[in-house]
């Protein structure tokens, strides 16, 4: 089982749309999780943290559910803009353990 | 303020070669990892060095290691390359929690 398993996509919605991404991790000892997001050709940025009471930054929403060891992203309104790869990241105890990333879910948003 | 800056941006090597990537990293960040991304794939985590040392080690042959000089920057080395190391080499620095990315070098081995 990998270590970090997203939903394959890729995922083609239209302007406005309200898209989710869903990601599962085996490591029950992880204590940190993100999400990345990645332009084609470019490095990973950071979208937002995870955390277990949930987050909201604008038009993006995280949830973790520990127990079900599950994580998910949630994109209101999409733009164009928010055409992307998003990559669902855990890591272990602490910021200075390595990141596990999944293998990235592309969202192409259409006018 | 710099970000996170990697040299060279692309570089292309053949079969057996050695290589050398740098990185600087962000200011103030004393911690660098290293990732490899393959096309289509998410970045697999190579090594982290803090304090000059190999902190924690990912899943890569010895082929593949690493220096951090005493201003925290941080080289990457490969040798006897196989065609299998074309990818995308990330590297990202930190002080806390956050990891930071540089643009990355892309290896192509012919």
């Amino acid at each position: 089982r990998k270590e970090v398993e997203q939903d394959p996509g890729p995922f083609n919605v239209p302007e406005g749309a309200t898209v989710a991404f869903n990601c599962t991790y085996s490591n029950s000892a992880s204590q940190s999780f993100f999400w990345y997001r990645q332009d084609c050709r470019k490095e990973p940025k950071l979208l937002m943290s995870v955390y277990s009471s949930g987050n909201e930054d604008g038009r993006f929403t995280a949830q973790l559910n520990r127990a079900s060891q599950y994580i998910s992203l949630l994109i209101r309104d999409s733009k164009l803009s928010d055409s992307a790869t998003y990559l669902c990241v855990v890591n272990g105890q602490g910021g200075s353990e390595k990141l596990v990333f999944g293998k990235g879910t592309k969202l192409t948003v259409n006018p | 303020d710099a970000g996170v800056t990697q040299s060279p941006t692309h570089l292309i090597k053949t079969r057996g070669q050695q290589v050398t990537l740098r990185c600087s990293p962000k200011s103030g960040h004393d911690t660098v990892s290293w990732y490899q991304q393959a096309l289509g794939q998410g970045p697999q985590f190579i090594f982290q060095y803090y304090e000059e040392e190999e902190r924690q080690r990912g899943n890569f042959p010895d082929r593949f290691s690493g220096h951090q000089f005493p201003n925290y920057s941080s080289e990457l080395n490969v040798n006897a390359l196989l065609l299998g190391d074309s990818a995308l080499y990330l590297c990202a620095s930190s002080l806390y929690t956050e990891q930071f990315f540089g643009p990355g070098t892309r290896l192509t081995v012919l």
